[in-house]
């Protein structure tokens, strides 16, 4: 079955970066466009990144352009978000998603990973 | 890029329904069916409840359904269980290419 696994999480200063890494198994992973969400402590889900299944096309939410980079290896079915410039309201549980097809939506989540920029 | 409006909590009793909405603008919600709603338990992975306003992934209960009128998609979760009690969140495709959610609504089960 679909499995995504989030790691890299952890705690981090101020104006540092950090790499997230998804882990996905059970499909074709280089079929599917891929995506990041975040969730700050007490508040709601936030889109972040979505990549192609191939990798060419890359959106952002307007709060972390320039900041994140999402990319993707299909030679090892993984899933990347580099992260720079942190700030402390970054700090949030990021789940990696797969997507239902090449950009359709959300399907399967990862349990993610906390990042805490303190 | 701004949120989806949703009611922060709704709750209903056991075997009763409940409907929760989710307030766009033409920009998104309006402008495409690619909305969905995703079912929350504090601690676990989002889960896919509604794909495309009205479809429901296999597995999923009937007792849940979505619909859309004009920039206002809706959730109704009939026969309410306890089972039920989570956050729940829609998201939808916008104009800019992106993605959206909803603020999340708190259903409890009384």
């Amino acid at each position: 079955q679909v499995q995504l696994v989030e790691s890299g999480g952890g705690v981090v200063q101020p104006g540092r970066s950090l790499r997230l890494s998804c882990a996905a198994s059970g499909f074709t992973f280089s079929n599917y466009g891929m995506h990041w969400v975040r969730q700050a402590p007490g508040k709601g889900l936030e889109w972040v990144a979505m990549i192609s299944y191939d990798g060419s096309r890359k959106d952002y939410v307007d709060s972390v352009k320039g900041r994140f980079t999402i990319s993707r290896d299909n030679s090892k079915n993984t899933l990347f978000l580099q992260m720079s410039s942190l700030r402390s309201e970054d700090t949030a549980v990021f789940y990696c998603a797969k997507d239902r097809g090449l950009d359709y939506g959300m399907e399967v989540w990862g349990p993610g990973t906390t990042v805490t920029v303190s | 890029q701004s949120a989806l409006t949703q009611p922060a909590s709704v709750s209903g009793s056991p075997g009763q329904s409940i409907t929760i909405s989710c307030t766009g603008t033409s920009s998104d919600v309006g402008a495409y069916d690619y909305v969905s709603w995703f079912q929350h338990h504090p601690g676990k992975a989002p889960k896919l409840m509604i794909w495309d306003v009205i479809v429901r992934p296999s597995g999923v209960s009937n007792r849940f359904s979505g619909s859309k009128s004009g920039n206002t998609a809706s959730l109704t979760i009939s026969g309410l269980q306890a089972e039920d009690e989570a956050d729940y969140y829609c998201s939808s495709f916008t104009s800019d290419s992106t993605w959206v959610f909803g603020g999340g609504t708190k259903l409890t089960v009384l």
